[in-house]
């Protein structure tokens, strides 16, 4: 199985921060990476597909880079709904893992 | 409005059993891979399955930890999935979601039920 490792595990930032998440995949894994956004008590949701193909409606302060096995992801200016916890996933070849998750909060 | 809603979830028994459905609405069912991806309490997200389209034969696949206990299924014509859920352990509580399988995202999940909770207690 392709193991996803994730850091920090939280952080603590400010509104208008930059702030930047990084994923590491244990084996190539081309651009099959994709990142969500989750809020306490909802679903996650799509932010990126494809290491840096932002999904329809999310905001350009999202970017995400990388190919092979390290990728990141950076939010340019951090606005207040951005504090949520964010998890990569790889879906280059089953079984599909994520990583572990970073809580970003204030 | 491209929709999923999840229901069946509740309180089972260890070695009880539980059928998840998930209602899709708004896109054309049959053409994507769906899968099941569940959250144990305050715990990350794992991969439960996968079931694709008839022009891969609807074959499944499943996560090593439930092969053999869940068995995923759809219905194109009701635009419906299932997760059959068997010999139900105490680490199987967690809320699962129905995801779909975005067509042009390489494969990532573009859309999300809202979660159904399963709680596997005696």
């Amino acid at each position: 199985d392709i193991q996803m490792t994730q850091s920090p595990s939280s952080l603590s930032a400010s509104v208008g921060d930059r702030v930047t998440i990084t994923c590491r995949a244990s084996q190539s894994i081309s651009t099959f990476l994709n990142w969500y956004q989750q809020k306490p008590g909802k679903a996650p949701k799509l932010l990126i597909y494809a290491a840096s193909n932002l999904q329809s409606g999310v905001p350009l302060r999202f970017r995400g880079s990388g190919s092979g096995t390290d990728f990141t992801l950076t939010i340019s200016s951090l606005q207040p709904e951005d504090f949520a916890t964010y998890y990569c996933q790889q879906s280059d070849r089953t079984p599909l893992t994520f990583g572990g998750g970073t809580r970003v909060e204030i | 409005e491209v929709q999923l809603v999840d229901s069946g979830g509740g309180l089972v028994q260890p070695g009880g059993s539980l059928r998840l459905s998930c209602a899709a609405s708004g896109f054309t069912f049959s053409d994507h891979y769906m899968d099941w991806v569940r959250q144990a309490p305050g715990k990350g997200l794992e991969w439960v399955g996968r079931s694709r389209k008839k022009g891969k034969s609807y074959t499944t696949e499943h996560a090593a930890s439930v092969k053999g206990r869940f068995t995923i299924s759809r219905d194109d014509s009701q635009r419906s999935l299932s997760l059959q859920m068997n010999s139900l352990k105490t680490e199987d509580t967690a809320v699962y979601y129905c995801v779909r399988v975005g067509p042009y995202s390489q494969d990532a999940f573009d859309i999300w039920g809202q979660g159904t909770m399963v709680t596997v207690s005696s």
